[in-house]
């Protein structure tokens, strides 16, 4: 069974960069037939879809992000990395790395982030 | 982009009652659509895709059926365990999802 363990700073300062780790078990994320994405949920609002990074690495982002987002993998660790640069209070949220076809199969925990100084 | 809108935002419901939740996209997205349950503090949970299918290990009691643009998830008799919020996606234009805001279900 495929298991999602994220990893990260609960608390960033504005302009300053969010990373986050999610720590794949159960499964290879170099691998297989399914993709590997970033989710993000505000307080209260509807799910965003962040982007997603293939077993081949190549990505897909979110158009409304996608300048200041980087998604890569440590494949070494089996482990999703996700970058946003410039933050501002906006993207205060739950981070949830998730496995995915079309549909989400498995999330990660989620990972509560604010950003404030 | 397409946007999911979600009716109603909020349904006071009492357990054992039938429920139905309606899902509505700005254009067609044939039956690329699926929903999914969250409990406050956990990931959400897939529950149906492809509009009508219940994924592993979800009880009969949950079904999904449309296609286009409406869709509905029913449940047919509530359980205490069901008091959650749910959302519906569409990945009919992948790369890209979208979600719709949510529908509570709360005690009457």
């Amino acid at each position: 069974q495929v298991q999602l363990q994220q990893s990260g700073p609960g608390l960033v300062k504005p302009s300053q960069t969010l990373s986050l780790t999610c720590t794949v078990s159960g499964g290879s994320i170099s691998s297989g037939s399914y993709y590997w994405s970033w989710i993000r949920q505000p307080a209260g609002k509807r799910l965003e879809w962040i982007g997603r990074i293939y077993p081949s690495g190549s990505t897909n982002y979110n158009p409304s992000l996608k300048s200041r987002v980087t998604i890569s993998a440590d494949t070494s660790k089996n482990q999703l990395l996700l970058e946003v640069n410039s933050v501002t209070a906006a993207d205060t949220a739950v981070y949830y790395c998730a496995r995915e076809f079309r549909t989400i199969f498995e999330w990660g925990q989620g990972t509560q982030v604010t950003v404030s100084s | 982009e397409i946007v999911m809108t979600q009716s109603p935002a909020t349904l006071s419901v009492s357990p054992g009652e039938r429920v139905t939740l309606s899902c509505r996209a700005s254009q067609s997205v044939s039956i690329s659509l699926a929903w999914y349950q969250q409990k406050p503090g956990q990931a959400p949970r897939l529950l149906i895709y492809g509009a009508s299918t219940r994924a592993t290990d979800i009880p009969a009691r949950f079904s999904g059926s449309g296609s286009g643009t409406d869709f509905t998830l029913t449940i047919s008799s509530l359980q205490s365990e069901d008091f959650a919020v749910y959302y519906c996606q569409q990945y009919y234009d992948w790369p890209m999802y979208t979600f719709g805001q949510g529908a509570k279900l709360e005690i009457k």
